[in-house]
């Protein structure tokens, strides 16, 4: 049964600092690794979309990286801002099934 | 840019009532899911739906819940008879060349 694990679960940073997430899950035979948002209250806003060929993708201040064999996944915020504060969630797809597992989640905030 | 639609934002109800979500998927996407994050949680799957049927459950989408979509765009789940543990932002998702989008979703409150 595939579990996905966030460290750390809260991470507090002042402004300006690059930080990095990590996700970790038991079983390497994944289709994809997806990276959301969520901010309070609401839903789920996807980031970077690492699909099983790849092993990072990049958008802006964001950069994911994926190493399979390892069962590992790393989200890279450069720069961070006050409006990057939110719980970053990791979820896997497969092996065998389209559905998404997600991890707990890192909790990040960025003091002005 | 297309979205996930649901309604409503937030229910309340009483224990023993049913209830029911609904979601409009990106129109476009083939397959549908529903999760739900019970406060303070993580995110979890209780349902997926391809082609007209269910795909795949969890163990929590025991006999108390179905999904349908009774037309071409709209995929409904349905709890029959709410337990306060039922209490849960529920989110609907679609998903597109691995890519998973969800809804706002709607918050169940089981009083």
């Amino acid at each position: 049964k595939q579990e996905v694990t966030q460290i750390p679960a809260a991470l507090s940073v002042p402004e300006g600092e690059n930080l990095v997430l990590n996700c970790s899950f038991t079983d390497s035979a994944i289709y994809n690794l997806q990276w959301f948002r969520q901010d309070p209250g609401k839903g789920l806003t996807s980031l970077l979309l690492i699909q099983s060929s790849q092993r990072e993708q990049t958008s802006g201040r964001l950069n994911a990286s994926l190493d399979k064999s390892s069962g590992r996944s790393t989200l890279y915020i450069a720069a961070s801002q006050p409006g990057d504060s939110a719980t970053y969630l990791c979820a896997v797809s497969g092996p065998g099934t389209y559905k998404y597992i997600f991890g707990t989640g890192t909790r990040l905030k960025v003091l002005a | 840019e297309p979205e996930v639609t649901q309604t409503p934002s937030h229910q309340v109800t009483q224990m023993g009532q049913e209830v029911i979500l609904r979601c409009v998927p990106i129109s476009n996407h083939l397959y549908f899911y529903w999760y739900r994050q019970i406060l303070g949680q993580k995110v979890e799957f209780l349902v997926s739906f391809y082609n007209n049927e269910i795909s795949e459950k969890s163990e929590i989408f025991d006999d108390q819940f179905s999904v349908e979509r009774p037309d071409g765009s709209n995929f409904t789940l349905k709890i029959r008879s709410t337990k306060l543990e039922d209490s849960a932002m529920y989110f609907c998702a679609s998903l597109n060349t691995g890519e998973l989008f969800f809804g706002e979703g709607s918050r169940l409150t089981v009083l």
